[in-house]
């Protein structure tokens, strides 16, 4: 059963435009969320978090966007360049000090 | 510098072998966490630990064992009870549990031949 889900596994987008990550989650208690970029055979590195008081987060071009009644969350990246590509995760923090991690989705940029 | 260093990177192991692998952190962080990637999944808890002599089963901890000794170190054993142990095993830290970033080490993947 998952939780927290981002259903497009991958996606292409032309270097300097936005790129724009999904990710679903079913319980409306989850209340912190976190994105993380990972590239091939190396640990995920912490991108951006929204806790559920807010509806939107910004660090330089990054944005996670959240909408609390629809259980979902969006990360964009503008501009997108060639090194954002890698495979993005969300967390959804589900109390009982864990988080639970959706499946990931493989961005690639196009030069 | 401070980090987390996982060790070693590639790991093969024989089918009925015992294999740690190894965990450290600088971060002087209390928390700890194992996780295990799988192709097309997410990343899924295997143990955690909040505090020095402390851990506590996560999601898929059958067939593994742990031990918080140190704060710094946070050893996973994949035993043979493990049934599909070829994975990626990702470790994690800290600063507590809850709402905090979670720190991740490089990785290691165990092959077992």
């Amino acid at each position: 059963d998952q939780q927290v889900k981002q259903n497009s596994p991958s996606l292409s987008v032309q270097e300097g435009r936005i790129s724009i990550l999904n990710c679903d989650y079913t319980n409306s208690m989850f209340d912190y969320f976190l994105w993380y970029k990972k590239y091939p055979a190396e640990g995920p590195t912490f991108l951006i978090s929204i806790s559920s008081i807010k509806d939107k987060n910004e660090d330089g071009r990054f944005t996670v966007f959240l909408n609390k009644s629809a259980k979902h969350l969006s990360l964009h990246i503008v501009p997108s360049q060639p090194g954002d590509s890698a495979v993005y995760f969300c967390a959804a923090y589900s109390g009982t000090y864990k988080y639970i991690f959706g499946t990931g989705t493989r961005l690639k940029v196009l030069a | 510098d401070g980090g987390i260093t996982q060790s070693p990177k590639y790991l093969f192991r024989k089918e009925g072998q015992n294999v740690t692998l190894s965990c450290e952190q600088n971060l002087n962080h209390d928390a700890m966490y194992w996780y295990r990637q799988d192709p097309g999944q997410g990343l899924r808890l295997i143990y955690y630990s909040q505090i020095v002599n402390d851990f506590q089963k996560g999601d898929i901890a059958e067939g593994y064992s742990v031990s918080r000794e140190k704060k710094e170190s946070f050893p996973l054993t994949v035993t043979s009870a493990q049934k599909n142990p070829t994975a990626f095993y990702l470790c994690a830290s800290s600063i507590g549990t809850g709402y905090n970033e979670q720190f991740f080490g490089p990785g290691t993947r165990l092959t077992v031949l």
